[in-house]
């Protein structure tokens, strides 16, 4: 089955930087789009962003644009999430997810979660 | 931005209800709706895309339905294994954003 792990988070200090990882495998990682989700202690989930199969198009929330930069390793298997000037409202989980794909005659195409990681915590705190 | 809107925040049920949980979207969103569960200390679970497609694997318990600004998933009969928090989101264009949850507890 599809595995996720991702890794790289801890307790940083605001204003500080950290670099999440996820690493992907059993499947063929360079044919799905790939994004983060995040979740703060004890709230809802929030999309944080998305990256293409080839890195061609990025999306970002606006609460990490400019902060945030979403990337890949399609040699290796692995999505990143590196995160600069960092806050205390960016306290969660970091899930990586992965995009599902189907095609709808009336709609078109659509791109889901499918698979998700098991999490990782970042604590941004002084 | 969509803003996704889930109703009731949280319900009591019994083993065996079948259980509707509301999701409604600030605009029109046409299909592009999935709904994921996830338990205490765990990582969502994806069930359903489409509106109404359940992914692989997910009981045929689950169901959803729904197009344009209302949507609903349904638990036919509640398990023990179901009591969890539910979220929708849409995916059918940037920002994506998900419903608050609605937790469905033990009555």
């Amino acid at each position: 089955e599809v595995q996720l792990v991702e890794s790289g988070g801890g307790l940083v200090k605001p204003g500080g930087s950290l670099r999440l990882s996820c690493a992907a495998s059993r499947f063929t990682f360079n044919s799905y789009r790939m994004n983060w989700v995040r979740q703060a202690p004890g709230k809802g989930l929030e999309w944080v962003s998305s990256i293409s199969k080839t890195s061609t198009y990025i999306s970002y929330a606006d609460s990490v644009k400019g902060r945030f930069t979403i990337s890949r390793d399609n040699t290796n298997n692995f999505l990143y999430l590196q995160m600069n000037s960092l806050r205390a409202e960016d306290t969660a989980v970091y899930y990586c997810a992965r995009d599902g794909t189907y095609y709808d005659v009336l709609t078109g195409y659509h791109y889901f979660f499918d698979y998700w990681g098991q999490g990782t915590l970042v604590t941004v705190s002084s | 931005d969509i803003q996704m809107t889930q109703s009731p925040s949280s319900l009591s049920a019994s083993i065996g209800d079948r259980v509707t949980i509301t999701c409604r979207a600030s605009q029109d969103i046409s299909n592009y709706l999935a709904w994921f569960q996830q338990k205490p200390g765990k990582a969502p679970k994806s069930l359903i895309y489409a509106a109404s497609s359940l992914l692989s694997g997910v009981p045929s318990k689950f169901s959803g339905s729904g197009s344009g600004t209302h949507f609903t998933l349904t638990i036919s009969s509640l398990q023990p294994e179901d009591f969890a928090t539910y979220y929708c989101q849409h995916y059918g264009s940037y920002p994506w954003t998900f419903g608050q949850g609605t937790k469905v507890e033990v009555k």
